[in-house]
């Protein structure tokens, strides 16, 4: 079946501009989560939603983050007024339920560059 | 807190040499999941193992396995008989078993030469 999909794949966009990263989980899980990777590093956890709700925001960075998951689904991560700093690439990853004795299923993560 | 350390940044081993992976973990939790995860040059994760806290056998899969030891907070993985294709970033990872929240290592980049 289709993986976990993410779009766009590369994103550039000038500092203080607003963008919107998607991503499109595996059918049928309910548990889906966003990380940011820096070059070199590990992902960092962001956010995770079980439904429609987020369960645990709190590895967003500052409220310039927000993300949204209104169907149980697709889920949207927003960034305003975006900083360089903000340049990373952003995974998602979804499950079968939250619970940590399931696996995470990654995409393939948009990259993106504030100029 | 939740942490996991991989203190070996960059290994290079020639084709066929075993090489192992080291990871060590902190966590309050009685009840926890381990995992690790390859990122090829490709980018996109993939998923290689899950351990839970409550089961210390060690596992072998093909040319990998997995030491597992709650005594030394460790959870190691072992390429035998490397090959270039196994070139990558390991990542180990951590999770408390009621969120699945990943806490990741700084990984370890393996490059594996003919």
């Amino acid at each position: 079946g289709a993986g976990v999909s993410q779009t766009p794949s590369n994103k550039v966009t000038e500092k203080g501009k607003y963008v919107e990263l998607r991503c499109d989980p595996i059918s049928g899980h309910t548990a889906l989560y966003w990380y940011r990777q820096s070059l070199g590093q590990g992902p960092e956890f962001l956010i995770y939603f079980q439904g429609t709700g987020a369960a645990d925001d709190s590895g967003l960075p500052n409220d310039r983050f927000f993300a949204v998951r209104p169907e149980g689904s697709v889920s949207t991560l927003k960034i305003q007024r975006t900083e360089r700093g903000d340049s990373a690439v952003y995974l998602c990853a979804s499950s079968v339920n939250p619970s940590g004795s399931h696996e995470q299923y990654f995409g393939p993560g948009t990259r993106l560059t504030v100029t | 807190a939740q942490k996991v350390t991989q203190a070996q940044t960059e290994i290079s081993v020639v084709e066929k040499e075993d090489v192992t992976l080291d990871c060590v973990y902190e966590t309050r939790d009685t009840t926890y999941y381990l995992f690790w995860y390859k990122q090829p040059p490709s980018g996109e994760l993939v998923f290689l193992i899950r351990r839970n806290s409550f089961d210390e056998q060690n596992e072998i899969s093909g040319r990998y396995s997995w030491n597992f030891q709650k005594s030394t907070s460790s959870f190691n993985f072992t390429i035998t008989a490397s090959q270039v294709v196994d070139s990558a970033v390991y990542f180990c990872a951590l999770s408390a078993s009621n969120t699945g929240k990943l806490i990741f290592g700084q990984g370890t980049t393996l490059q594996v030469k003919p």
